[in-house]
Order: structure tokens, then C-alpha cells, then sequence
């Protein structure tokens, strides 16, 4: 929604550069992990997932890490463009409770500068 | 995109009417959920279906009710909508439990 980005955490980047954003999760038992990025009136897009079996995973520009001894996830992109500017949030899932069920963070607003 | 579609894109409305919002997909995946999205809060599970006819309550579910008669549509309806109703209505689908969910472009509703 237009208004998602009020009291978030913010990062703000210059293009080009690289950027992290993080996420602590709640639930020690979560084997399952998205990221989404969501633009001004849109809804959130899938960037890219994990499972608990793995620690990083790479797609095109964005690697995700994952640390379950402190329950910390994070989001990497590379070479940040202005049209990466977006709320990114994570999701956790546990698969061994209600696992069609998604926990989201409140997300983090990217701002990147030209 | 995911093929969904999310009707109406805005509405206003009065309180104490009824309001439907509607979620269509073309995917044929099993699993259809509806969030709300509100600042301060992220999103916030509604309602969710496993199967046609087959639904449950989501973290937030009081004040809403849903039906899936068909794999592709699932409809969210506000009985008597208040103006705590007021928010943006995420719908998302997905294949499986544990396979990301894929969201539409919402309904934003506002109750007066």
C-alpha cells in the first residue's frame, strides 16, 4: 500500500552501491525464509527464499543469509538501482505447525539515491 | 506476475454495509490466503483456504468472513464493515504450505 513505508526502519543507499538489509526472526523452530520487496501500490513480489538446510543463497544481484544460532536473516543486493527503492520485508515459515502459514516482518524502506 | 486479480482495486463505502472483495486466480494453486496490511503492523493473516470449501482463521480474523465455492476465486466479506476495517486487503496464493506465496495488487478500502 502507498502508505507501508510510515514508521519503518530506513536505509538509504547511493546507486551502485551495495546493500544489506536485515531481519530478525521469532521463531527458533522456522525452517523456511522469504524475502519480499514491495513497491508503492503494488503488491509484495517474491525476491527469493531459503531453508533452514542452508546458510546463503544467491539469485541475480541478491544473496540471502541466513544465521540460525542468532535467528538473523539478511538481504544483499548488489549494485543497487533506483528502481530498487522498495520495502523489503522477511516472512518465516515453520513447516511442522500450520505450514501454509507465513509470519512477516514490518519491513525496512530502501531508498536509493542517484 | 502471478496470474491473480484483486476486485475492486479501491472502494469506499459507509459503515455498517456489507462489502465483498473478490480474489481470482488463474494458477490453480490450493492454497488462497487474505491479509491486511495496515502502518505499524505489516501483514496481518485474515483468513486462508486449503481447498474448495475447506477454510480457517487467520491472526485477525473477527469482523470477516470468507467462501472458495471454486479452485480460482476466494471472497472476503465485511458483514457490517467499521471503520477499523479501514486498510489495504492483500490477496496471495501458493502451491504448496511451504512454497512462497504470491501476492495480488490489493484492494484498498476505506469505511467512512
Amino acid at each position: 500500500g502507498e502508505n507501508v513505508g510510515l514508521h519503518l526502519p530506513t536505509l538509504s543507499v547511493q546507486e551502485g552501491d551495495n546493500s544489506i538489509i536485515n531481519c530478525a526472526y521469532s521463531n527458533s523452530a522456522s525452517d523456511y525464509f522469504i524475502w519480499y520487496k514491495q513497491e508503492s501500490g503494488k503488491g509484495p513480489q517474491f525476491i527469493i527464499d531459503i531453508r533452514s538446510n542452508m546458510d546463503k543463497r544467491q539469485g541475480q544481484r541478491v544473496t540471502v543469509l541466513l544465521n540460525k544460532t542468532v535467528k538473523h536473516l539478511s538481504l544483499q543486493i548488489a549494485a543497487t538501482q533506483p528502481g530498487d527503492s522498495a520495502v523489503y520485508f522477511c516472512a518465516e515459515n515453520y513447516s511442522g505447525g500450520s505450514n501454509y502459514k507465513l509470519t512477516f516482518g514490518k519491513g525496512t524502506l530502501l531508498t536509493v539515491n542517484p | 506476475d502471478a496470474g491473480i486479480t484483486q476486485s475492486p482495486r479501491h472502494k469506499v463505502t459507509e459503515t455498517g454495509t456489507p462489502v465483498t472483495l473478490r480474489c481470482h486466480q488463474t494458477e490453480n494453486h490450493r492454497y488462497m490466503y487474505w491479509y491486511r496490511q495496515d502502518p505499524g503492523h505489516g501483514l496481518r493473516l485474515i483468513h486462508y483456504s486449503y481447498g474448495v470449501k475447506d477454510t480457517d482463521k487467520g491472526e485477525v480474523s473477527d469482523g470477516y468472513s470468507v467462501s472458495r465455492s471454486k479452485t480460482e476465486d476466494f471472497l472476503l466479506t465485511l458483514e457490517s464493515a467499521t471503520s477499523s476495517q479501514t486498510s489495504v486487503y492483500f490477496c496471495a496464493i501458493s502451491d504448496s504450505g511451504n512454497q512462497p506465496q504470491h501476492f495480488g495488487d490489493g484492494t484498498r478500502l476505506s469505511i467512512l
